[in-house]
């Protein structure tokens, strides 16, 4: 059974660094999938964020491309999410999830639990 | 950038009733790439259908899922209560994945 589970800081400085990791169980990073994360606000709905393969070539969202980082930790079997220059507006629910694509489909298959972070001073 | 726009915003139906849940894409893309989540309150969106019209793993028949150029349809048959959820719709383009905004449904 493929399981995600998110950790990191709940609360984060306006201004400062988001950081999370997703710790996988149950599957390889170094399968053949994409590491992902969606953010999840009341304001702005489910937002995708970007994604990693093992190989480390990752995808954004253009949106976010000047803030976003995603990274790799194979000893750990983790994958992690970095977000500069927060603001409110990046308060939200954040999932790591599982992506199989494959020749004809794309499955978001497994997701994470959900870890809830407030930017506030 | 592609937008997803869902319908209706809340959908209220009996036991054993049809849910139908539309979502039209601002642009035309392959459906391929179309998938429906249902997310149940304090809980992670669940894949239901992918591709257009491919069950997940453990998916009820009673879900289904259809395309029509922009168009896409969900359709739940034979409502039961455990489908109170709000549905998703999601699909990429322009170099992202986009989200739906939801539709609830609720079983009276």
């Amino acid at each position: 059974q493929v399981q995600l589970q998110e950790s990191g800081p709940g609360l984060v400085k306006p201004s400062g660094t988001l950081s999370l990791s997703c710790t996988v169980s149950g599957d390889s990073i170094n399968s053949n999938s994409w590491w992902t994360w969606v953010r999840q606000s009341p304001e702005k709905g489910l937002e995708w964020l970007g994604e990693i393969y093992h190989s480390g070539s990752t995808n954004y969202n253009p949106s976010l491309r000047s803030r976003v980082t995603i990274s790799l930790d194979k000893s750990k079997n983790q994958f992690s999410l970095r977000l500069t220059s927060v603001t409110a507006a990046d308060t939200a629910m954040y999932f790591c999830v599982r992506v199989v694509y494959e020749s004809d489909s794309t499955l978001f298959d497994y997701w994470g639990q959900g870890t809830q972070v407030t930017v506030s001073s | 950038e592609i937008v997803l726009t869902q319908s209706p915003g809340t959908l209220s139906l009996s036991p054993g009733e049809r849910a139908t849940v539309s979502c039209r894409a601002s642009q035309s893309v392959s459906s391929t790439y179309l998938a429906w989540f249902q997310q149940t309150p304090g809980q992670a969106p669940r894949l239901l259908i992918y591709g257009a019209s491919r069950r997940a793993t453990g998916i009820p028949d009673r879900f289904s899922g259809s395309a029509s150029g922009t168009d896409f349809t969900l359709a739940i048959s034979r409502l039961e209560p455990e489908d109170s959820a709000v549905y998703f719709c999601q699909l990429y383009g322009s170099s992202r994945w986009t989200f739906g905004q939801g539709t609830k449904v609720e079983i009276k």
